[in-house]
């Protein structure tokens, strides 16, 4: 069974970096692509990048460009996401979610952090 | 970037009525033949669920009352009949072109 495990919900203070991490099971994850999708409280989704897991190759919505980093560790099956200095603005929920190589849907998604950015 | 527009933001349809949703391109999603828009359900408290993919194709496990169509910049998403548990708010996608892009959502509720 295909499932993506995220790490658990983080409460950190502004100006600060955290890690999220995305732990694949039931799928290698040099198979297809990983991709990070943000959503602020009671708002849409936003494509935060992707990376290939099977080579390192990322790319990143400009938006973010500079704020995140994705990177992924195939012993471990897993992708990440990093954040930094971060603000108010980055208190959202972040979801990990697989992309088939044959098309740029994402057909499994993680259960979702919940990132909270207060002092 | 592509800006997906969708309409409406909300409707309110009854039990076993055709709910019908829109998203608009502000560039073709076509490439080779296929359509890159996608569609998602999303519940409060849940992550997105992939319903339709390339713009017409039924995710496994999805009933069939959901169908979509369209292509290049004008896309539908139709549930029909409407069950109670279609509450949800959805989005769709673009994958032809970076940064990957979604819609703002529609939120449907029963009449």
């Amino acid at each position: 069974e295909v499932q993506l495990q995220q790490s658990g919900a983080e409460l950190v203070k502004p100006g600060a970096s955290v890690k999220l991490s995305c732990t694949a099971s039931g799928f290698n994850i040099k198979d297809t692509y990983m991709h990070w999708v943000k959503q602020r409280p009671e708002q849409g989704l936003e494509w935060i990048g992707r990376i290939d897991p099977a080579n390192g190759n990322t790319k990143y919505d400009p938006k973010f460009q500079g704020k995140a980093t994705i990177t992924a560790d195939t012993s471990s099956n897993t992708a990440y996401l990093q954040l930094s200095s971060l603000t108010s603005e980055d208190t959202a929920v972040y979801y990990c979610a697989r992309n088939p190589i044959t098309g740029g849907h994402f057909d499994y998604w993680g259960q979702g952090t919940t990132l909270t950015v207060s002092s | 970037d592509i800006v997906l527009t969708q309409s409406p933001a909300s409707l309110a349809v009854s039990l076993g009525q055709r709910a019908t949703i829109s998203c608009r391109a502000s560039e073709s999603v076509d490439s080779y033949g296929n359509s890159f828009m996608h569609w998602y359900q999303q519940k409060p408290g849940q992550p997105p669920k992939l319903l339709i993919y390339r713009a017409s194709n039924l995710e496994s496990g999805i009933p069939a009352r959901f169908s979509g169509s369209g292509s290049r910049t004008d896309f539908t998403l139709t549930i029909n009949p409407v069950e109670a548990d279609d509450v949800a708010t959805y989005y769709c996608q673009q994958s032809n072109e970076d940064p990957y892009t979604f819609g703002g959502g529609t939120k449907l509720e029963i009449k």
